[in-house]
């Protein structure tokens, strides 16, 4: 069974720090892996997504992710936090592209100016 | 390309009635999710069409719940005889597979569901 593990429930950093966001997943499939963004009462929107391609990903409001097959690992960052950057973030897994997301906990970011 | 719209926004509902969301998918795409979403969780896969076939159901998909597509594009879900327990954001989203697949789903803003 799929399932995703995000380290941290909440993260705090300065704005214009560095943002780490822990993801580990664990599947008995090749993954693939999604980083999604839900500001306070909105949906989801998709920040970027590992499809089997290139293992570095990069994706809207400069945030990449990169790929780790031997550490099951699929960690965010950005270089650079800004306000407009907290948030929950959610890690997920599926199958496919198009099949079932399996969702982490969230991990709540807050910037502090 | 207006998104997926979810109706209604908000549901306040006293426990044992019943309760009908809507979800309108991307025009043209055939696949179409449910998912629930409780207070400090991540969301939890509720449902799955491809077109109106219900592909998969979840086993957190009780009896009290069933979802239709039928006609392949707009989707209901449906919870009867509610719980307390059914509070909960529900969020729909759609994608594309086969060509033109851009291998992602959207959600929509979601339906916030209250049960008194």
């Amino acid at each position: 069974a799929q399932s995703v593990t995000q380290l941290g429930s909440h993260v705090s950093v300065s704005e214009g720090a560095l943002v780490l966001l822990r993801c580990n997943y664990s599947s008995s499939v090749p993954p693939y892996l999604f980083w999604y963004v839900q500001y306070p009462n909105q949906g989801l929107q998709l920040l970027l997504k590992y499809t089997s391609a290139a293992t570095l990903v990069k994706g809207i409001n400069g945030f990449e992710a990169e790929f780790k097959k031997s550490e099951t690992s699929f960690h965010l960052t950005k270089p650079s936090a800004h306000m407009s950057d907290a948030a929950e973030y959610f890690c997920a897994v599926s199958d496919t592209p198009t099949d079932k997301l399996i969702f982490g906990t969230g991990t709540r970011l807050q910037v502090f100016p | 390309d207006t998104g997926v719209s979810q109706d209604p926004r908000h549901k306040i509902t006293k426990r044992g009635q019943n309760v009908t969301f809507r979800c309108d998918p991307i025009s043209e795409h055939n696949r179409l999710y449910w998912y629930r979403q409780t207070l400090g969780q991540g969301p939890e896969f509720l449902t799955y069409f491809q077109n109106e076939a219900q592909l998969e159901k979840s086993r957190l998909l009780s009896d009290r719940f069933s979802a239709e597509r039928p006609k392949g594009s707009f989707s209901t879900l449906e919870i009867q005889r509610t719980e307390q327990g059914d509070s909960a954001m529900y969020l729909c989203a759609s994608s594309t597979t086969g060509q033109g697949s851009t291998d992602t789903q959207y959600f929509g803003p979601g339906t916030r569901l209250t049960v008194l």
